[in-house]
């Protein structure tokens, strides 16, 4: 059964970088079938998705964030990483972790069929 | 950007009830070639990852109910939960991923009436 993982700092400074760590275990970050990604949800509110990498190491970022965010894989350890850098209060989510099934038309994966279980992330001084 | 619209924003149904819930994208998800509809459903509870009950609008994922069930092409779909559990009482979310970026719909939450 695949598990996914999210890690990380759980407070973040206003202008530094996000970064946090999903492990994968039940599953290889190097399959060719599938994409890993990174969802995010601000408190009470909706879903937005930040990107996918494959096991290629290509990547698809939502251009709302693409200027800002990094998303790589660690095929050593099996997990993938986000990075997200001049955060703001606007910033402030719940992360998770996700495996997008390939089936997009242009690529990024497609419906998320795993996911983990969440990592709240706060900016703020 | 495709943009995904729910309806309605909450709704309160007894158990046993129907319950139906709306989505509309604004741009067609259905691809002509396949004839496929990439949109996707899931719950979330409070405190959960979302939960994927539904792919291509209409296949349901292994393990879930087949109480809920999804309906629709091109721009308008419907989940539907034909008898609600106490269990179902969540969140609603509806993706397409056609093309990215991948986006959501803002939820339709779903309460015991």
């Amino acid at each position: 059964q695949l598990q996914l993982q999210e890690s990380g700092p759980g407070l973040v400074k206003p202008s530094e970088t996000l970064s946090l760590i999903c492990s994968v275990s039940g599953g290889s970050v190097t399959s060719s079938r599938y994409y890993w990604g990174w969802i995010r949800q601000p408190p009470g509110k909706g879903l937005e998705w930040i990107g996918s990498i494959y096991y290629s190491g290509s990547t698809f970022y939502n251009p709302s964030l693409e200027s800002r965010v990094t998303i790589s894989l660690d095929t050593s350890k099996n997990q993938f990483s986000l990075k997200l850098n001049s955060v703001t209060a606007a910033d402030t989510a719940v992360y998770y972790c996700a495996r997008p099934v390939a089936g997009s038309l242009n690529g990024g994966g497609g419906y998320f069929d795993y996911w983990g279980q969440g990592a709240l992330v706060t900016v703020s001084s | 950007d495709i943009v995904m619209t729910q309806s309605p924003d909450s709704l309160a149904v007894s158990l046993g009830e129907r319950a139906t819930l709306n989505c509309k994208s604004s741009q067609s998800v259905l691809y002509s070639t396949n004839n496929e509809n990439y949109l996707a459903w899931y719950q979330q509870k409070p405190g959960q990852p979302p939960k994927l009950l539904i792919k291509w609008a209409s296949t349901r994922e292994s393990g879930v109910p087949d109480r809920f069930r999804g309906s629709g092409s091109g721009t308008d779909f419907t989940l539907t939960i034909s008898s609600l559990q106490a269990e179902d009482v969540a969140a609603y979310y509806c993706q397409q991923y056609y093309n990215f970026p991948f986006t959501f719909g803002p939820g339709t939450k779903v309460d015991l009436k």
